[in-house]
């Protein structure tokens, strides 16, 4: 079947480090990969994706890269900022058999808190 | 280009009674999907609406069920409530043909229930 598994939180980093959020995950078919972000309050937001191996998707200077070969699609930043801090969840969508275009399949997310 | 809208964005209900919430997709979106989103359970898939019909149903009991209207809108029902049900509930649209891209997402509607 599919799922996403994505490195526990909370994450607390100070401003200007780097982020790494590790996701993995099992598709019958050939996912479509996206990070989603949740501010405090709102709903989700897409941040990024990519739709096929060796794509890197980016935005907002995150970026992460499709890797077949580990089944990963780990996220990353090169200097979080305090309006980074939000809630970050991993996606896949498979459009294989028995699946469709509104039916994403979400890691359990991790809460991102920068300091100042 | 107005966003995905839900209403109610909070209320309460009791154990046993029942609850209709609401949402209006991006103009032109014509697939809609709900998702249940709990601490414990993180974002599950409820359902998805495509032109009015129900193409995509996630593992949910009876209770939950949902429509969608000829203008796109979709409203989702939860029977006879249990306190299991608190969640926030969200809702996301998207055009609903061509290849996987962007659910839109409302800000949810928070339901308690006592």
């Amino acid at each position: 079947g599919n799922s996403v598994t994505q490195m526990e939180g909370p994450v607390t980093l100070s401003e200007e480090a780097f982020l790494t959020i590790n996701c993995t995950y099992t598709a019958t078919g050939y996912p479509s990969l996206f990070w989603y972000v949740q501010y405090p309050g709102e709903g989700l937001q897409l941040l990024l994706k990519a739709t096929k191996a060796d794509d890197k998707g980016s935005n907002k200077g995150f970026e992460a890269t499709y890797r077949k070969e580990t089944t990963s699609f780990h996220l990353e930043k090169g200097s979080v900022q305090v309006s980074d801090s939000a809630v970050y969840f991993c996606a896949l969508s498979d459009l294989g058999r028995g699946s469709t275009l509104g039916r994403l399949y979400f890691g359990r997310g991790t809460q991102l808190t920068v300091w100042p | 280009k107005a966003g995905v809208t839900q209403t109610p964005r909070y209320l309460i209900k009791t154990r046993g009674q029942q609850v209709t919430l609401s949402c209006s997709p991006i103009s032109g979106h014509r697939s809609v999907s709900w998702y249940q989103q709990t601490p414990g359970q993180g974002l599950q898939f409820l359902f998805e609406y495509f032109s009015e019909t129900q193409r995509n149903k996630g593992n949910f009991p009876g209770r939950f069920s949902g429509r969608q209207f000829s203008n796109s809108r979709s409203e989702m029902n939860v029977s006879t409530l249990e306190l299991g049900d608190s969640a926030l509930y969200l809702c996301a649209s998207t055009l609903g043909t061509g290849v996987a891209g962007e659910l839109f997402f409302g800000e949810g509607s928070r339901l308690t229930v006592l």
